[in-house]
């Protein structure tokens, strides 16, 4: 079945540092790649999105990229800032094309 | 209301009670997810609903497990003689129509936070 892996966090940066979460996922077919953020007390929103290979999603200054040799998906943002502090969950949308399967997600602290 | 909103926020039970949980969606949203997030696992579905009906209750993880849909809007997560391992957070979704046909976009709520002592 559909699968998604996420690097364990937790993840603690500095402000203004470089930001890689990586992501890689099982699935048959050709699987839809999103990223969603939940901030703290909130309830998890969309981050960005990818629908087929080499697709790069972008938002708030993250971006992904659609990797289908390496089924990744992985998250970068260039400088990072205290209120990116949040928990970061890769998913993807599979052959079963009403739900998404999330990874376990990954939990960023970025310190000024 | 303006997002989805779930009730109770925090409900602490003792083993063996029954609980429930409830999700008002987005307005108009037909499709509607129940997921669960349990530390260190993630987020796991437990059950899908087009309009009342639900195609999917492959995630409900035993007959303990069941949740309803009235009108097209609110549904309710039923959890019957609570264990330790159904404490848990509760997650609802809404989306305009299974996310095969939109843009992916789930809409969440804050979730229920379930403890059972």
């Amino acid at each position: 079945g559909d699968s998604v892996t996420q690097m364990e966090g937790p993840v603690t940066l500095s402000e203004e540092a470089f930001l890689t979460i990586n992501c890689t996922y099982t699935a048959t077919g050709y699987p839809s790649l999103f990223w969603y953020v939940q901030y703290p007390g909130e309830g998890l929103q969309l981050l960005l999105k990818a629908t087929k290979a080499d697709d790069k999603g972008s938002n708030k200054g993250f971006e992904a990229t659609y990797r289908k040799e390496t089924t990744s998906f992985h998250l970068e943002k260039g400088s990072v800032q205290v209120s990116d502090s949040a928990v970061y969950f890769c998913a993807l949308r599979g052959g079963s094309n009403y739900k998404l399967t999330f990874g376990k997600g990954t939990l960023l602290t970025v310190n000024p | 209301g303006a997002g989805v909103s779930q009730s109770p926020s925090n409900k602490v039970t003792e083993k063996g009670k029954d609980v429930e949980l409830r999700c008002d969606p987005i307005s108009g949203h037909t499709a509607l997810y129940w997921y669960r997030q349990s530390l260190g696992q993630g987020l796991e579905f437990l059950i899908y609903f087009q309009g009342n009906s639900a195609p999917d209750k492959s995630g409900l993880p035993s007959d303990r497990f069941s949740a309803e849909r009235t009108g097209g809007s609110v549904s309710t997560l039923t959890i019957q003689r609570t264990q330790q391992e159904d404490s848990a957070v509760y997650l609802c979704a809404s989306s305009l129509g299974a996310v095969g046909l939109n843009t992916g976009e789930l809409f969440f709520g804050e979730g229920s936070r379930l403890t059972v002592l």
